[in-house]
């Protein structure tokens, strides 16, 4: 069947540095593609998304990659601080078709 | 904060029992959207409701059943609860209304109900 995954469970980053965390997906026919972030305890928090007639979306220190060709998500974090510590997953979906969400990465920023 | 309400926050209960969840969407959001997160299965898809109405579903068992009321608050009701039902509820909203053609697929979510069955 279908599916959603990520390229790494875990990702260590310096505070200041820049993160990239990546997504695979496998439906090409998928034309949206959304980011979520969750903090322990907490509910997912969306971050930012985009639609397959993008190649990219930016917001606030954020930046989503989407690559049709190689069915290629990535999240891009700039200047990543302690509070973006948290688990980050990709979702995708096709058309009406219900959301389909990776396994998540987690992401620990090193002070 | 996402806008989205959901209770209790948690939730203990013993096997063999039924408890409800509730969620509010945010204003102005039709669609209700039902997740189940255990650690080892991540975000799984149980039920979506648009405007009162069952729109789409998902992995959900038969000793499960959601509703959405005219206010468009929804409840997840659970039963003959087991060990493996343990895990947090995640409820989430969208604004998506299909029949008109319009999509607008971002869902928020809430802040979820830890659910421990013993």
């Amino acid at each position: 069947g279908e599916s959603v995954g990520l390229h790494l469970p875990t990702l260590s980053v310096q505070e200041g540095d820049n993160s990239i965390i990546n997504c695979a997906y496998s439906n090409s026919a998928s034309d949206y593609f959304i980011w979520y972030k969750q903090e322990s305890g907490k509910g997912p928090q969306f971050i930012i998304d985009i639609r397959s007639n993008m190649d990219k979306r930016q917001g606030q220190r954020v930046t989503v990659l989407l690559n049709k060709t190689v069915k290629h998500l990535s999240l891009q974090i700039a200047a990543t601080q302690p509070g973006d510590s948290a688990v980050y997953f990709c979702a995708e979906k096709e058309s009406a078709r219900q959301l389909t969400f990776g396994s998540g990465t987690q992401l620990t920023v090193l002070p | 904060d996402s806008g989205v309400t959901q209770t209790p926050k948690h939730l203990i209960t013993a096997t063999g029992q039924r408890v409800t969840l509730r969620c509010s969407p945010r204003s102005g959001d039709l669609s209700v959207y039902w997740y189940q997160q255990s650690l080892d299965q991540g975000l799984q898809f149980l039920i979506q409701y648009y405007n009162g109405e069952e729109r789409a579903k998902g992995n959900i068992l038969e000793r499960f059943s959601a509703q959405q009321f005219p206010d468009l608050h929804s409840e997840l009701n659970l039963s003959s609860l087991e060990l493996g039902d343990s895990a947090l509820y995640f409820c989430a909203s969208s604004q998506h209304a299909s029949v008109s053609g319009i999509r607008t697929d971002t869902q928020y979510f809430g802040p979820g109900t830890r659910l421990t069955v013993l």
